[in-house]
């Protein structure tokens, strides 16, 4: 089983309000990722996740907050977002970093902020 | 700095027409170097992971390559479904496993 399962799949929020992407692998996957992927353009890093613990923010605004509560689920927490934050969000996993393994992907959170 | 540039942007082939996406990197040190596509609005899915010159991988219509500079995949006898985005990464020694992406090659096959 090779899969990563994100929700909702797509969301419209305000500049005001405050919500939360899920995330979830039951691959006994040690590391997890946020990546941010605007259209047209490649994924890029926001936050990495090792053993629980955040090991790379990549300077990400503290308007994103990610939470890790198990090695199995990961959250990503958005309030006060602007409208350039729209963008398609994926969560991915891997083995554990620093392992020659590749990362599975989620299907994606499409974000829109109005 | 770590870089990953593909080639060409955008392919057109009809329908059985064989054709190559290039890869070319530049890393401190690789770890591993990933194939992924990506249809539009979905999240990337995985094909190939390639750790060391020489090394190829195959499945499908698809096949993987990679020198100390670059790598390629080569597509054999494509059909329409294999329409998509193909994006190479890069892991760099020392990374928490997280990957540098290219821009992409954007594939589209005509039956």
């Amino acid at each position: 089983d090779t899969e990563v399962t994100q929700t909702p799949k797509h969301l419209v929020m305000g500049m005001t309000n405050k919500k939360s992407l899920k995330c979830e692998q039951h691959m006994g996957h040690r590391a997890m990722y946020w990546y941010k992927q605007k259209a047209k353009k490649p994924p890029e890093l926001m936050f990495v996740y090792s053993y629980e613990k955040l090991s790379i923010n990549e300077s990400v605004p503290s308007r994103f907050s990610p939470e890790c509560p198990n090695s199995s689920l990961l959250n990503l927490h958005l309030h006060a977002l602007q409208p350039e934050d729209s963008a398609l969000y994926l969560c991915a996993s891997s083995q554990g970093p620093g392992l020659n393994t590749e990362a599975f992907f989620g299907q994606g959170t499409r974000l829109t902020v109005v | 700095e770590d870089q990953v540039t593909q080639s060409p942007e955008a392919l057109r082939l009809q329908e059985g027409e064989s054709s190559s996406l290039n890869c070319s990197y530049t890393v401190s040190g690789l770890r591993g170097l990933f194939w992924y596509r990506q249809d539009p609005g979905k999240g990337p899915e995985f094909l190939f992971t390639l750790y060391s010159a020489g090394e190829e991988k195959e499945k499908e219509r698809l096949k993987a390559t990679l020198t100390k500079k670059e790598s390629f995949l080569h597509i054999t006898a494509p059909k329409p479904e294999d329409s998509a985005t193909y994006l190479c990464a890069v892991q760099a020694l020392g990374s928490q496993g997280n990957l540098i992406f290219g821009k992409g090659t954007k594939l589209s096959v005509k039956p």
